[in-house]
């Protein structure tokens, strides 16, 4: 099956930029979506499709995708962002997740 | 806006059915646009798919590999609600069970159920 590899752990400033990656074999030819799971809490949509964001979801959220790569992108981080994030494309299937750190 | 709300026991003893229900509202179970799924989570596992219903002018099912020879899920039209049942059960199943609602193949996950831990143990 299809196998999605996030690093375990991203640490930033808050005001700083957080770049979390999803590498998966041509993951440029899959749509990627994007959760963030705060603790004790169900997944909450923050990017679908690669790059859109669903409503209420502030606009410091970015993803991308191309190649072997999707990336999402947290701009002027705050201690708020403070969570796990996961990618997912279909078959479907889950990243392990990336937990990102609010220094 | 669509809420779902998730109900079933939280301990379950080994080689018994694991059963929760998802009540839906502000949609329909029966929509021809969207499918209803079921996904747990363990630190062993991370977010599993497990399986989805879905209605397109007839009732289809899909189910992931690791668990197609146990499970079923099923749509309830009368009290607008799906289930999941999980046969013959083991302390790798413990996780905590989400439903989820998908607009169509290739679509994110919009909308979740609050979840429940479920423990499989004696």
């Amino acid at each position: 099956s299809y196998v999605l590899t996030q690093p375990p752990s991203v640490s930033v400033a808050p005001g700083q930029t957080a770049r979390i990656t999803c590498g998966g074999d041509n993951i440029g030819s899959k749509a990627v979506h994007w959760y963030q799971q705060k603790s004790g809490q169900a997944p909450v949509l923050v990017v679908y499709d690669d790059t859109h964001r669903p409503s209420g979801i502030p606009d410091r959220f970015s993803g991308s995708n191309s190649g072997n790569t999707a990336t999402l992108t947290i701009s002027r981080v705050e201690a708020g962002d403070e969570a796990d994030y996961y990618c997912q494309v279909w078959d479907p299937v889950f990243g392990g997740g990336t937990k990102l750190t609010v220094l | 806006q669509v809420q779902l709300q998730q109900s079933g026991p939280g301990l379950v003893k080994p080689s018994q059915t694991l059963s929760l229900t998802c009540a839906i509202s502000g949609d329909s179970v029966s929509s021809d646009s969207a499918a209803w799924n079921w996904i747990r989570q363990s630190p062993s596992r991370g977010l599993e798919w497990l399986g989805r219903t879905y209605y397109r002018s007839t009732w289809y099912n899909g189910y992931a590999v690791s668990v197609k020879s146990r499970i079923t899920i099923k749509p309830d039209t009368s009290k607008n609600q799906f289930y999941l049942q999980l046969d013959s059960v083991t302390p790798e199943d413990t996780a905590v069970y989400y439903c989820a609602r998908d607009s169509g193949s290739f679509l994110p996950f919009d909308y979740w159920g609050q979840g429940i831990l479920v423990t499989v143990s004696s």
